[in-house]
């Protein structure tokens, strides 16, 4: 089934450990992006990819890093977590091409940082 | 940078009522987009106005594309239990280095069977 796989679907991470969490698109989409939601903030965006091998700066970008090596994959790594970012994160991929029908989301990977 | 007002937060409804939920923009978009957010899953992209003054269905949902390009509105008729969920409204311009969605906070709907 096409679309957009996230993992872990959840974790509990100590603070100051490093995590990576993972997505995967197989519908050769241009553009990937994650997002982080909470309660009464909606969806913030943290980093975005345009295309394989350019990433850029969203709203919330500080404490993340992510990389863009292919077209169908955009990891997204806590260096060092800390207990702000609990939270859920969302990966999501759209074709900028033909950028008409907004973005497909992944079920998303609950984050608890204690 | 761009904000969307969503409104309103949430909403208790009686089945077989309709509801109506809106988003307003201090900026212009060329395009409104309604999601729904089913709990423990991601959006999923209801509507999508591409035109302003642009009214589009999708079963017992409208949708409205604001004629100044600055706000749009849902409107969900009938309701039912499975309406239940947070709706978030998503404003978008092309180009730039971007091209990406300002999502509003969402309208959390509850329906009573």
């Amino acid at each position: 089934i096409a679309g957009i796989t996230q993992a872990p679907t959840s974790q509990i991470l100590a603070a100051g450990r490093r995590m990576t969490l993972r997505c995967t698109q197989d519908m050769r989409h241009n553009a990937m992006y994650w997002y982080r939601q909470d309660l009464g903030l909606g969806l913030r965006l943290i980093h975005y990819s345009n295309t394989a091998g350019t990433t850029g700066k969203g709203e919330v970008p500080d404490g993340y890093s992510v990389s863009r090596a292919n077209t169908d994959d955009f990891p997204l790594t806590l260096a060092s977590a800390v207990p702000s970012q609990t939270s859920v994160y969302f990966c999501a991929s759209s074709d900028r091409g033909g950028n008409l029908y907004g973005y497909t989301f992944g079920s998303g990977t609950r984050l608890t940082v204690v | 940078g761009q904000q969307l007002n969503q409104s309103p937060q949430s909403m208790f409804i009686q089945e077989g009522e309709d509801v109506s939920m809106n988003c307003t923009s201090s900026s212009i978009f060329n395009t409104w987009l309604w999601y729904k957010q089913d709990p423990g899953e991601g959006p999923v992209l209801l509507i999508a106005l591409y035109k302003a003054g642009e009214l589009t269905s999708n079963g017992r949902l409208t949708a409205q594309f604001g004629i100044t390009r600055k706000d749009s509105f849902l409107n969900i008729s009938a309701s039912i239990p499975s309406d239940v969920g947070i709706y978030f409204c998503a404003g978008m311009n092309y180009g730039g280095s971007q091209g990406n969605l300002i999502f509003g906070k969402g309208t959390k709907l509850s329906v009573k069977p």
